[in-house]
């Protein structure tokens, strides 16, 4: 089972900073937060990762509260191209743990 | 292009036949991954190869035969499947599955999506 809740469907304006939370309250600390996204009919694409601290990519940033229960990723000029589902996991640190994908958040970037 | 590949895109069969999927990467990596996504489902993994060695079964039908006859190559080998078989089936790599660090991101293909008539 995925260890993480998100909404299911947000909407964005096209040029505004799109937000995306996830609640992982159980996570431990060994525990990395993954985000993937998938394009409608592509495979999921890698998008940032982080333990502790804050992230920042080409594509977004990553802010993990202090209590590491809940973290949002950012992707600051959101265009038309970003409409996709995303996916927030969590996996845990030790040999063989693969990545649990679970609903995720359908993020529609309207014009 | 993530530098992993599958053929075909497209796969229309009848319970009966026997079919393969195929998946190629491009990046060095050594672990290989196939997942499976129906409609309105999450992604389920379905099998795990690392070093050309299957680490991972997640409770497939013996209808599903992986095969990896080295790290850059992956099929999956399909016989008298059934309707409710029909998905998009997704083949990832990682440059290695038992890595401790995270980062340890999969790139994924475009997938084969599955019709079984």
């Amino acid at each position: 089972d995925a260890k993480t809740t998100q909404p299911p469907s947000m909407d964005c304006a096209e040029g505004r900073a799109a937000n995306l939370p996830c609640n992982h309250s159980t996570i431990s600390g060994n525990e990395y937060v993954y985000w993937y996204r998938q394009i409608h009919s592509q495979g999921p694409q890698y998008i940032i990762h982080g333990l502790k601290n804050n992230e920042t990519n080409e594509m977004a940033s990553l802010i993990i509260t202090e209590d590491r229960k809940s973290s949002t990723l950012i992707l600051p000029h959101a265009t038309l191209r970003d409409t996709a589902v995303y996916y927030c996991i969590v996996r845990v640190l030790f040999l063989g743990q693969n990545f649990v994908f679970g609903p995720g958040t359908r993020l529609s970037v309207l014009p | 292009e993530t530098g992993v590949t599958q053929t075909p895109r497209h796969l229309v069969m009848g319970m009966t036949n026997k079919k393969s999927l195929k998946c190629e990467q491009h990046l060095g990596h050594n672990a290989m991954y196939w997942y499976k996504q129906s409609a309105k489902k999450p992604l389920e993994l379905m099998f795990v190869y690392n070093f050309k060695e299957q680490t991972e079964n997640n409770s497939v039908p013996s209808r599903f035969s992986p095969e990896c006859p080295n790290s850059s190559h992956l099929f999956l080998h399909l016989h008298t499947l059934q309707p409710e078989d029909s998905a998009l089936y997704l083949c990832a790599s990682s440059q290695d599955s038992r890595k401790l660090a995270g980062g340890d991101e999969q790139f994924f293909g475009p997938g084969t999506r599955l019709t079984v008539l």
